[in-house]
């Protein structure tokens, strides 16, 4: 079944301790992202990857870092979590560079930072 | 840069038809995409619309106008499991989201 995954689905961790929430998508796209999504304020893209190794910032990427060494995996790190890090954050891939293709969600990571 | 404005809220009544409106402003067009968001859950897909026009799916149709730059979401007999929030998405250097429409159908 062709799907994103992501891991873990809630997480509860305190301020400064560092965290990875990984994604990994089984259709062999080129593109992924990732978002956060708060009230009010819908999706924003944190950092998006055309390619292995291609990664750059999106809207809101302070706080955070990627990597992208495989194409199916991109991992979301946050070194130093702080409770404004508190959020549902969403993993997407879509099959090539160009943005106008339909988006694969993941299914989403409810964060809190204590 | 991108603009996406979409109503906050709407309330329609089981078996009626709502319409939801997004209206955007972009420096390059490249066609707009509606997705479905249950409370918590991944966006999922519904239509992606380039030329002006209707385009229907079942109960869900989408309209775009590009000159005016305005599109909608017509949903037809609705149902409860439609109470969702419905996100209009613009692709350009990277797929930007309207904040959500979030439809409550009641009995």
């Amino acid at each position: 079944e062709a799907q994103v995954t992501q891991n873990p689905r809630y997480l509860i961790t305190v301020t400064g301790k560092k965290l990875t929430v990984t994604c990994s998508q089984n259709m062999n796209h080129e593109y992924m992202s990732w978002y956060r999504q708060d009230p009010g304020l819908g999706l924003r893209q944190i950092y998006y990857s055309m390619n292995v190794e291609v990664t750059d910032k999106g809207d809101v990427p302070e706080g955070y870092k990627v990597s992208r060494k495989e194409k199916r995996n991109f991992p979301l790190i946050l070194e130093s979590p702080s409770p404004n890090q508190t959020s549902l954050y969403f993993c997407a891939s879509q099959p090539s560079r160009d943005r106008a293709t339909e988006a694969f969600f993941g299914q989403g990571t409810r964060l809190t930072v204590v | 840069g991108q603009n996406i404005d979409q109503p906050t809220e709407m309330t329609a009544t089981e078996g009626a038809i709502v319409q939801i409106n997004c209206t955007y402003q972009t420096s390059g067009f490249n066609g707009l995409f509606w997705y479905q968001q249950h409370a918590g859950e991944a966006p999922t897909f519904l239509s992606y619309n380039v030329l002006d026009g209707l385009e229907e799916k079942g109960r869900f149709s989408s309209f775009l106008s590009r000159s005016k730059g305005y599109s909608y979401l017509l949903l037809k007999e609705l149902q409860m499991k439609d109470s969702a929030s419905y996100l209009c998405a613009v692709p350009f250097q990277k797929l930007v989201f309207g904040t959500g429409t979030r439809l409550l159908v009641s009995p």
